[in-house]
């Protein structure tokens, strides 16, 4: 059965360019969320959708989007690239997105901007 | 906003010795999850605790709900443990709240 997959695996962008991440996650798993990781911020929620609907949304301006195809496919995108959006980005997969579920993570999307 | 704290921050063990890492974190949750995070970036669940206590191989977590308090101990500890671990909780909403996590050294 094949994990979560996240693509590209890195990825080197200017400032003020867009970039798109796409996260591919387990079959059937119908819950998609996303992560920023930094090493001064840590692990930080970007949002989750289930069944193409955004269900929650961390604290991020509105440059970070996000959607999820009708195959669970999801994507996220950062328009306007700032040099600290530089970081790892996480997808994770699991069921249905509740608590009684197991996460599964990706390897993860490294960003650099410059 | 729940406040998740994980002690310590780093730690360099022995091979063979008994490691314990803490998560406190502040308000009531529905589920607790032990992440391990090695170089490169890909992480692993380890535990997913609502209560009680978890054991895998040489690895067990447990949770106490009252005290907000939960433990990853790690017995025989070996080179290849070697990783940061995470502590992440949900409370009740599809969000994770996650510590900065413990980075463990085992030195042969």
């Amino acid at each position: 059965k094949a994990g979560v997959t996240q693509t590209p695996r890195y990825l080197i962008k200017t400032r003020g360019q867009q970039v798109t991440l796409s996260c591919s996650p387990i079959s059937g798993h119908r819950s998609v969320s996303w992560y920023q990781q930094t090493p001064g911020q840590g692990l930080q929620f970007l949002f989750e959708y289930f069944s193409e609907t955004q269900r929650n949304k961390g604290n991020f301006p509105g440059r970070f989007s996000g959607r999820q195809f009708s195959n669970s496919r999801s994507e996220m995108n950062v328009s306007t690239l700032e040099l600290g959006d530089s970081a790892l980005y996480l997808c994770a997969s699991s069921l249905a997105g509740d608590s009684g579920n197991t996460i599964y993570f990706g390897e993860g999307s490294w960003l650099t901007v410059v | 906003k729940n406040e998740v704290e994980q002690s310590p921050q780093n730690l360099t063990a022995q091979e063979g010795e008994f490691i314990t890492i803490n998560c406190s974190y502040s308000v009531g949750i529905s589920a607790l999850h032990w992440l391990q995070q090695h170089p490169g970036g890909g992480i692993v669940s380890l535990f997913m605790l609502s209560s009680g206590k978890k054991k895998h191989g040489r690895l067990i977590a447990t949770i106490n709900i009252q005290e907000k308090h939960s433990s990853l101990h790690i017995t025989a500890s070996h080179p290849r443990d070697s990783a940061v671990y995470i502590c992440a909780v949900r409370a009740g909403s599809y969000q994770l709240t996650f510590g900065k996590g413990t980075k463990l050294s085992v030195i042969p």
